[in-house]
């Protein structure tokens, strides 16, 4: 089973400040890599998938780069609506496989 | 409008089976791979497993594998999880999930269903 890393746990970030997540694989997954946001209370949301696409609606401040083992996220310019928890998933190999997630927190 | 619509909130004794069912709509229900994804309090993300409802062939995590029976009525386009032998530790929210193939890989999720939390209570 492939182990999914997410750094750091949690992260507190002014309004209009950047956000880089990171996500770690154990074993190379390719670009097979999505990130989903969960608000409390709600279902994930996917935000980016194959490491670098945004899903349909998805707001151009949201970025995902990365292949292999290394994989970002990138917030630009926070918005209040975008404090939420993160997590990456790898779709390369089965069992399918989510980090622990990263709570970004307003600062 | 892609949508998953849960069955509700259920409480189960140790011991117990659940069944937690899945309406889709505005797509083609036949089309696409159907994953359930549970959630214990205050934790991540666990996949269970993925059902084709063309063909009703199915693929279950291995710690679920004896306990977990998915299946669906493509009917009234809907999927069903089945659990049995419930433990305390199953209490979770439990979320189908609309599967998209990778360019390279197997599946991402785009569109969920709001959950249906379970309770394992004695």
């Amino acid at each position: 089973e492939i182990l999914m890393t997410q750094s750091p746990a949690t992260l507190s970030v002014s309004l209009g400040e950047s956000a880089t997540l990171s996500c770690r694989a154990s074993l190379s997954v390719s670009t097979s890599l999505a990130w989903y946001q969960q608000k409390p209370g709600q279902a994930p949301r996917l935000l980016i998938f194959d490491a670098s696409t945004r899903a349909t609606g998805v707001a151009a401040r949201f970025s995902g780069s990365g292949s292999g083992t290394e994989f970002t996220l990138t917030i630009r310019s926070l918005q209040s609506e975008d404090f939420a928890v993160y997590y990456c998933q790898q779709y390369h190999y089965w069992p399918l496989t989510f980090g622990g997630g990263t709570k970004v927190g307003i600062k | 409008q892609v949508h998953l619509e849960q069955s509700g909130a259920e409480v189960k004794k140790p011991g117990a089976s659940v069944k937690v069912s899945c309406k889709a709509v505005g797509y083609t229900f036949n089309d696409y791979y159907l994953q359930w994804v549970r959630q214990a309090p205050g934790q991540g993300l666990e996949w269970m497993g993925w059902i084709n409802p063309n063909t009703g062939s199915t693929n279950y995590a291995q710690r679920f594998q004896g306990r977990v029976s998915m299946t669906t009525d493509t009917s009234i386009t809907t999927a069903y999880m089945e659990l049995s032998r419930m433990t305390h530790d199953d209490t979770a929210m439990y979320f189908c999930a609309r599967g998209l193939l990778g360019s390279n890989g197997w599946y991402y999720f785009d569109f969920w269903g709001q959950g249906t939390l379970v309770t394992v209570s004695s």
